[in-house]
């Protein structure tokens, strides 16, 4: 019954590594976007993605990257982590009508040592 | 630059009084504007959406303004409950047509 579901849920790893983050939404939406939220709780957009058009905010460092193997699935993949990159990484999906919201993820939280 | 600024100290009430909060925001001209509930280690969940040419939307004890000229808009809560204790974001769609937050506002109502 989870409408968006993410994983892992919690993610601690070393500097340098790579890592990806997996979601899935079972809503029929059409658009997805991934949101960083940091230690002051500032949600910010990465990026916004539908089958049409991948919209990435520009100061989203080019080391993560979306891949979407189809449209109920997002993942986020990050390259050479850094300490900096420790926070709580959100998933959502939307329909084209906003009047319903963006549903969100449960988020994961990645701690990079 | 755009910016959406939220009361980023926390609003404490007592319960049974109606709470209200504020979001601001400047070099924005949103065609709607949106209200989120946040609660600790989990995802933000929708409320309310109001329209531009909406003066004033209800949901049940919620209630959101939109004044454009003044480029604000307040979310009331009334009959708070210490349930309502959470955080609140207002978001708007900016220029690249994506949502942007504010820092949210955190709620405590105290029974």
């Amino acid at each position: 019954d989870t409408a968006v579901s993410q994983t892992p849920k919690y993610l601690v790893t070393q500097m340098g590594n790579d890592k990806s983050i997996k979601c899935e939404q079972n809503l029929g939406h059409d658009t997805m976007y991934w949101y960083k939220q940091d230690s002051k709780k500032f949600l910010k957009i990465m990026f916004s993605y539908n089958n049409k058009e991948l919209i990435i905010n520009e100061t989203v460092p080019n080391r993560f990257s979306p891949k979407s193997p189809d449209k109920a699935h997002l993942n986020l993949h990050i390259n050479s982590l850094e300490l900096g990159d420790s926070a709580v990484y959100f998933c959502a999906s939307s329909q084209d009508d906003p009047q319903r919201g963006l549903f969100f993820g449960p988020g994961t939280r990645l701690t990079v040592l | 630059s755009q910016k959406i600024e939220q009361n980023s100290e926390a609003l404490n009430i007592q319960e049974g009084k109606t709470a209200t909060l504020t979001c601001n925001y400047t070099n924005y001209s949103p065609a709607y504007l949106q209200w989120y509930r946040q609660d600790p280690g989990r995802g933000p969940v929708f409320l309310l959406l109001i329209r531009e040419n909406e003066k004033e939307k209800r949901k049940e004890r919620l209630k959101v303004t939109f004044d454009t000229t003044l480029k604000q808009s307040l979310f009331h809560i009334t009959a708070s409950q210490p349930a309502d204790s959470a955080t609140y974001l207002c978001a708007l769609v900016n220029a690249g047509n994506m949502l942007t937050f504010g820092g949210g506002t955190r709620l405590m109502v105290k029974p």
